[in-house]
């Protein structure tokens, strides 16, 4: 089983509607990351909590919120989506000792 | 600004031969490096690291070469493998504390080796 998973992965909503991808994990880390990738733009970071008591803003967080239900889970929510956020969109995680990143399949969202 | 640049967005190179990634990098308090892999259709891997500390590190095919006073980092494969075509990520940490402990990644770089 996948150490990192991401629901839904694929998704198309309208503009204006609410829409959450959620992202578990299994690996008993305690910080988790959303980032997405554009074409050309590489990752960027949207989101990112230390603990489940910990949320910070990452460089592109304008349009979207966060939630860390538990040490395993961090959902990620476009209040009112819009096409621009169309993108691929990756949950990370990582251990308090360590740097190394370790991703999640992705989900790609496209807003039409 | 973007502080971490990979500056080439793609690289060919034949089976067998030495496959070279570039990275460079703008803010000196960066120091620790890592090189991620991603394949289509799934999230990137982790492939190695190093510390500001080593100017060099090794795992098998895989060698990272650091030159801090260029602010450059170089990904090294030998031999090349068609597996390895992958987008490579460099990513770049800050000191410890406070919100430098994420990271910062290049644009990515396209890496095609050809049997």
């Amino acid at each position: 089983d996948a150490d990192v998973t991401q629901t839904p992965r694929n998704r198309i909503t309208k503009t204006g509607k609410r829409i959450m991808l959620e992202c578990s994990q299994t690996k008993g880390h305690d910080r988790m990351y959303w980032y997405r990738q554009d074409p050309g733009l590489g990752l960027r970071l949207i989101y990112y909590s230390f603990d489940v008591k910990d949320i910070n803003k990452g460089e592109i967080s304008d349009g979207y919120s966060v939630s860390r239900q538990a040490q395993a889970k961090f959902s990620l929510s476009l209040e009112s989506a819009i096409p621009n956020q169309t993108a691929l969109y990756f949950c990370a995680t990582s251990d308090s000792n360590k740097d190394e990143q370790y991703f999640g399949p992705g989900t790609r969202l496209t807003v039409t | 600004d973007q502080q971490v640049k990979q500056n080439s967005p793609s690289l060919s190179v034949q089976e067998g031969r030495i496959s070279i990634l570039n990275c460079d990098y703008t803010n000196s308090m960066f120091d620790y490096f890592l090189w991620y892999k991603k394949y289509p259709a799934e999230g990137p891997t982790f492939l190695i690291s190093i510390s500001s500390i080593k100017d060099k590190n090794e795992d098998g095919r895989f060698t990272v070469f650091l030159n801090k006073s260029a602010k450059h980092l170089s990904l090294h494969i030998v031999p090349s493998q068609p597996g390895d075509s992958a987008v490579y990520f460099c990513a770049a940490r800050g000191n410890s504390g406070g919100s430098n402990y994420k990271l910062t990644f290049g644009k990515g770089t396209l890496l095609t080796v050809n049997p």
